[in-house]
């Protein structure tokens, strides 16, 4: 499909674990975001990537997170030493070249459960 | 504190009734306001948007009042439908970019037949 795809949908990790979630922005779109999403919350900003410029982590909750973007398409979100308050639905979504106003696309989500 | 609050966290609406959804900000340099929506197990998709030079924005169904002294705005829909059952964010920009948006929770929507 031409649409944001995300993997896994689902994730299951003990505490402690590193996981890795992996987004694919639609082809084309220069910019990336990663947003999550626990229970009963909107959606929290985590990091952005706009083309070859240094990403905004301003979001990042703790060291323990992380992101990369390779060759300015594929992302991947890590989370290293899980904790259980990491537990959320974790989106991505990507939008054209940078110009005024954007529309984001959102991927599925996947939803991590740290137990 | 939260920077874009939505109030309701649900709303029940009979179909071809008028659905409200109201959304607030405390930040007066916000100046452009989105609003997803998202059914289960799928991402936000976009709807409508509005710039603060404007205070009405109408794409079909859709409406989007915006009243600024009030910092509040609120989304439209007549009438309402059965497959508009979904949560609604309201999200807003602090750049001119639009890159960096302040999401609210959510109002859960229930069209009833």
């Amino acid at each position: 499909g031409a649409g944001v795809s995300q993997s896994p949908s689902n994730k299951v990790t003990e505490k402690g674990k590193d996981v890795e979630l992996r987004c694919d922005p639609i082809s084309g779109h220069t910019a990336l975001y990663w947003y999550r999403q626990s229970l009963g919350q909107g959606l929290e900003f985590l990091i952005y990537f706009q083309g070859n410029s240094a990403p905004d982590k301003s979001g990042l909750p703790s060291d323990r997170f992380s992101a990369e973007r390779t060759g300015g398409s594929v992302s991947t979100l890590t989370i290293q030493r899980t904790q259980q308050e990491d537990s959320a639905v974790y989106l991505c979504a990507s939008s054209p070249t940078s110009s005024y106003y954007n529309e984001q696309f959102f991927g599925p989500g996947t939803r991590l459960t740290v137990l | 504190d939260q920077q874009v609050k939505q109030n309701s966290p649900s709303l029940s609406v009979q179909e071809g009734r008028i659905s409200i959804l109201n959304c607030d900000y405390t930040n007066s340099m916000f100046d452009y306001f989105l609003w997803y929506k998202k059914y289960p197990a799928e991402g936000p998709t976009f709807l409508i948007s509005i710039s603060s030079i404007k205070d009405k924005n109408e794409d079909g169904r859709f409406t989007v009042f915006l009243n600024k002294s009030a910092k509040h705005l609120s989304l439209h829909i007549v009438p309402s439908q059965p497959g508009d059952s979904a949560v609604y964010f309201c999200a807003a920009s602090l750049d001119n970019y639009g890159q960096n948006f302040v999401f609210g929770p959510g109002t859960r929507l229930s069209v009833l037949p």
